[in-house]
């Protein structure tokens, strides 16, 4: 168990939906992560927010978006969803700002649109 | 740009074989390198990394060496168990527009067989 909890583990909705995954960091960890991980792209790093600031933003459609909140759980929203954003996304956690401090990763949410 | 190519799965051994698992990158400066594992069902864990060239990072018996030379940094097993089974993930954080991120291969799936 790596202290990180995602909620929900599992969604299915439809397309054109919008739909909300939670994540709760290691307790003390300010650092907040988010993958998206799928058959053909891999795992692709989406955004990062530290202490409640967005820090760094990778492949990550308009569509979608996250904040990290004032007790450092952090919600990233998926809108007008397609059939190609059903995927595995994990978020992890560490205590410092960059990549040098080691990041744990949440058990998951698996999205699937239909 | 920055990436990770790691040799295609699925892989497949008897226990106590010996395991390599192939990994180059393509980086601007000088990365840290990571491998990650992700046992089934659960989110990525940290196995090793190294940070500069010819380091060697280890953990629970998995060893790998930073070269600059050849930019690689392959992970190796000498005697490989069950419980190894699970999906190796070669990972390097560069600096990218400003602020460090990981970026991943593909994943290797590793099945070993009593």
């Amino acid at each position: 168990d790596s202290g990180v909890t995602q909620t929900p583990k599992h969604l299915i909705t439809a397309t054109g939906q919008r739909v909300t995954l939670r994540c709760s960091p290691r307790s003390g960890d300010l650092s907040v992560y988010w993958y998206q991980q799928s058959l053909d792209q891999g795992l692709q790093f989406l955004i990062q927010y530290y202490n409640g600031e967005e820090r760094a933003k990778g492949n990550i459609l308009e569509r979608f978006s996250a904040q990290q909140f004032p007790d450092l759980h952090s919600e990233l929203n998926l809108s007008s969803l397609e059939l190609g954003d059903s995927a595995l996304y994990f978020c992890a956690s560490s205590v410092g700002v960059d990549t040098s401090y080691e990041q744990y990763f949440g058990p998951g949410t698996r999205l699937t649109v239909t | 740009g920055n990436s990770v190519t790691q040799m295609e799965g699925p892989v497949t051994l008897s226990e106590e074989a010996f395991l390599t698992i192939n990994c180059t990158y393509t980086a601007t400066g000088y990365p840290s390198l990571f491998w990650y594992v992700q046992y089934p069902g659960e989110g990525l864990q940290l196995l090793l990394k190294a940070t500069k060239a010819d380091d060697k990072g280890s953990n629970k018996g998995f060893e790998a060496t930073y070269r600059k030379e050849t930019t690689s940094f392959h992970l190796e097993k000498g005697s490989v168990q069950v419980s190894d089974s699970a999906v190796y993930f070669c990972a390097l954080s560069a600096d990218q527009g400003g602020s460090e991120k990981l970026v991943f291969g593909k994943g290797t799936k590793l099945t070993v067989n009593p």
